[in-house]
């Protein structure tokens, strides 16, 4: 089974704290996204990745980075956490590049607070 | 702009009635959909998808249709179980490697 792990369920940050959200696939996929989940707005892209040292933006970068140094780990980084970074944020890989039908696999998600 | 829209954000059916989950788009581009099923607490997980050459697909009790002139696509379960009771997600691709998700709509089956 295509396993995809987030290394916390549940976060609780101050404001302006440095925060790192790490997710891990162990079945060599070569893309990866961090989404989040919000109520009434769905599942919002905010970075993804094709390839290792490679990322792109999505839709709302604003406030994140990611780093992705080796192909099974993907990590977002909140550079100086707000408030309105409160939300379920979700990591998901997919197993083929280029035109393909392969589904998203998604982790357990990620549930962080910031006070 | 919300590429994807799931325009009812709730559904409550009866358990054994239809649940008929509805999914339009506006990107002509897009080829390939799927819906992926979510619990609280929990990440998604996907349900079925189909392809753009074809217009339905089913497994089980899950069928998918696609009404491409329409951008339209919806998601039915019959019969439909208390175990369904989830948050839904449409979702698109163009190329298979990216996916715009919608909204989500909230299925809620009473026994």
């Amino acid at each position: 089974d295509v396993k995809v792990t987030q290394s916390s369920r549940y976060l609780v940050k101050r404001t302006g704290e440095k925060v790192f959200l790490e997710c891990v696939q162990d079945m060599d996929h070569e893309n990866m996204f961090w989404y989040r989940q919000d109520p009434g707005l769905g599942l919002r892209l905010i970075y993804f990745s094709y390839d290792v040292k490679m990322k792109e933006k999505g839709d709302i970068p604003e406030g994140y980075s990611v780093s992705r140094e080796k192909k099974e780990r993907f990590s977002l980084i909140l550079e100086s956490a707000s408030t309105n970074q409160t939300s379920m944020y979700l990591c998901a890989s997919i197993p083929s590049s280029g035109r393909g039908e392969g589904e998203a696999f998604f982790g357990q998600g990620t549930r962080l607070t910031v006070v | 702009d919300q590429q994807v829209k799931q325009n009812s954000p709730s559904l409550s059916v009866q358990e054994g009635r239809i649940s008929i989950l509805n999914c339009d788009y506006t990107n002509s581009m897009f080829d390939y959909f799927l819906w992926y099923k979510k619990y609280p607490a929990e990440g998604p997980t996907f349900l079925i998808s189909i392809s753009s050459i074809k217009d339905k697909n089913e497994d089980g009790r899950f069928t998918v249709f696609l009404n491409k002139s329409a951008k339209h696509l919806s998601l039915h379960i019959v019969p439909s179980q208390p175990g369904d009771s989830a948050v839904y997600f449409c979702a698109a691709s163009p190329f298979g490697n990216q996916f715009y998700f919608g909204t989500g709509t909230s299925l809620t089956v009473i026994p």
